[in-house]
């Protein structure tokens, strides 16, 4: 089955300080990848979209600044958290699809970011 | 827009208890449905899925079936295991309105006791 990988799965990092989180789709070309941002207890909020190529389209909300996502090639998609403060603090997930026709999509075993 | 309802949890119940967790949803075209389970620490993985209305979905002894009469997408299982506690997510993604953008429910968090 497809396999999507995220690394880290766990960071700490300190208040101001930046850190990128990667998302590969291990044995299919991912046209479009999926970042969403988890709090405990609570369901998946969709932060951006992600097309090989081209620009991310983030949500509303969102902000474009703090969360550079870069999509270089067909199995990588990267998640930049710059000058991440203490409220960024989350569970951090990433979703890839295959198929530009396909609704299914799978997910990445999430990053636990901790910001200190 | 479109949504996804679901029961609120947590659930919590006895090995071999029947299970139930109701999902409903709003949507302005024809969407694809789905439940997902998040193991305590893990990602999301798809348990099943329907793509279209009278559609079952069916996967380790979960079934979920489709009916679009009712906006629903009720999740079963006949016989739970300790092994089943998890987070469960109902979804849709839903072309007409999202693009291929998934929307989720809530969770529902279910507690299975030995």
């Amino acid at each position: 089955g497809a396999v999507v990988s995220q690394h880290p799965s766990w960071v700490i990092c300190k208040s101001g300080t930046s850190v990128k989180i990667e998302c590969r789709s291990l044995d299919f070309q991912a046209t479009t990848m999926f970042w969403y941002r988890q709090f405990p207890k609570q369901s998946l909020m969709l932060m951006a979209t992600s097309n090989e190529g081209s620009k991310a389209t983030y949500e509303q909300g969102v902000e474009k600044d703090k969360f550079l996502i870069n999509h270089a090639s067909l199995t990588l998609s990267t998640l930049t958290v710059t000058s991440a403060h203490p409220e960024d603090s989350s569970f951090y997930i990433c979703s890839a699809r295959g198929s530009p026709d396909s609704y299914e999509q799978y997910f990445g075993p999430g990053t636990r970011l901790t910001v200190t | 827009g479109d949504s996804v309802t679901q029961m609120e949890g947590p659930v919590t119940l006895s090995e071999e208890a029947f299970l139930t967790i109701n999902c409903t949803y709003t949507a302005t075209g024809y969407p694809s449905l789905f439940w997902y389970v998040q193991y305590p620490g893990e990602g999301l993985q798809l348990l099943l899925k329907a793509t279209k209305a009278d559609d079952k979905g069916s996967n380790k002894g979960f079934e979920a079936t489709y009916r679009k009469e009712t906006t629903s997408f009720h999740l079963e299982k006949g016989s739970v295991q300790v092994s089943d506690s998890a987070v469960y997510f109902c979804a849709l993604s839903d072309p007409g309105t999202g693009g291929f953008k998934t929307i989720f429910g809530a969770g529902t968090r279910l507690f299975v006791k030995a």
